[in-house]
């Protein structure tokens, strides 16, 4: 299985701060990347799909990059509806796998 | 709008049968592009892919579950469905159905997903 690790797995930011979340797989896979939302009791929300596509609706101080094995999910200025927890996953070989998670909190 | 909704017994004891039906509305479930799938959420951890199925069938599942895991779908009800066998306290977590988008020659994603269920294995 292609194991997805994601750093840090907790941070505090502020309103108006750049936020980055790293995801790094355990082997290659190319762009086949996305990113996920998840508040507290709901389901999550794509975000970003194939590295860097944003989902309709998903606010453009969301973006996303990299390529490979590394990659990286920023929020370019933090909203206090972006508080949350972010997982990665991988689609290049199933099992399709989840990172373990960045909780995002409020400093 | 597409709209999935979990249903099924909240609570399975240990070595019986876990059965969840997900019910799309909104839109067809038999439509080119999409499969439909299962995650879980054991409370307080990670999303772990259960497996998924195409509107004709041929699902497809995580190695570590396919022994014990059916997943079936029913194009003139709209729905799909899971069957996770001999459960034990490990498989307690909250059961979300979601589409599974395929394009660009097998780039995908799960979007949308349902509000999610949560299962308790316990007798």
């Amino acid at each position: 299985d292609i194991q997805m690790t994601q750093f840090p797995t907790s941070l505090s930011a502020s309103v108006g701060d750049r936020v980055t979340i790293a995801c790094r797989a355990s082997q290659s896979i190319g762009n086949y990347l996305n990113w996920y939302q998840q508040k507290p009791g709901k389901a999550p929300k794509l975000l970003i799909y194939v590295v860097s596509s944003l989902q309709r609706g998903v606010p453009s101080r969301f973006s996303g990059s990299g390529s490979g094995t590394d990659f990286t999910l920023t929020i370019s200025s933090l909203q206090p509806e972006d508080f949350a927890t972010y997982f990665c996953q991988q689609s290049y070989n199933i099992p399709y796998t989840f990172g373990q998670g960045t909780s995002l909190g409020i400093k | 709008q597409l709209q999935l909704q979990e249903s099924g017994p909240g609570l399975v004891k240990p070595s019986e049968t876990l059965s969840l039906t997900c019910t799309v509305s909104g839109g067809s479930i038999s439509s080119t592009n999409y499969y439909w799938g299962w995650i879980r959420q054991p409370p307080g951890k990670g999303l772990e892919w259960i497996g998924s199925i195409y509107y004709t069938g041929s699902p497809f599942y995580n190695p570590s579950l396919k022994s014990r895991v059916t997943i079936s779908v029913d194009t003139s009800e709209n729905q799909f469905s899971l069957k996770l066998s001999s459960v034990t306290a490990a498989d307690t977590a909250v059961y979300f159905c979601a589409r599974l988008n395929d394009f660009w020659s097998g780039y995908r994603w799960f979007d949308p997903w349902g509000q999610g269920t949560l299962v308790t294995v316990s007798s």
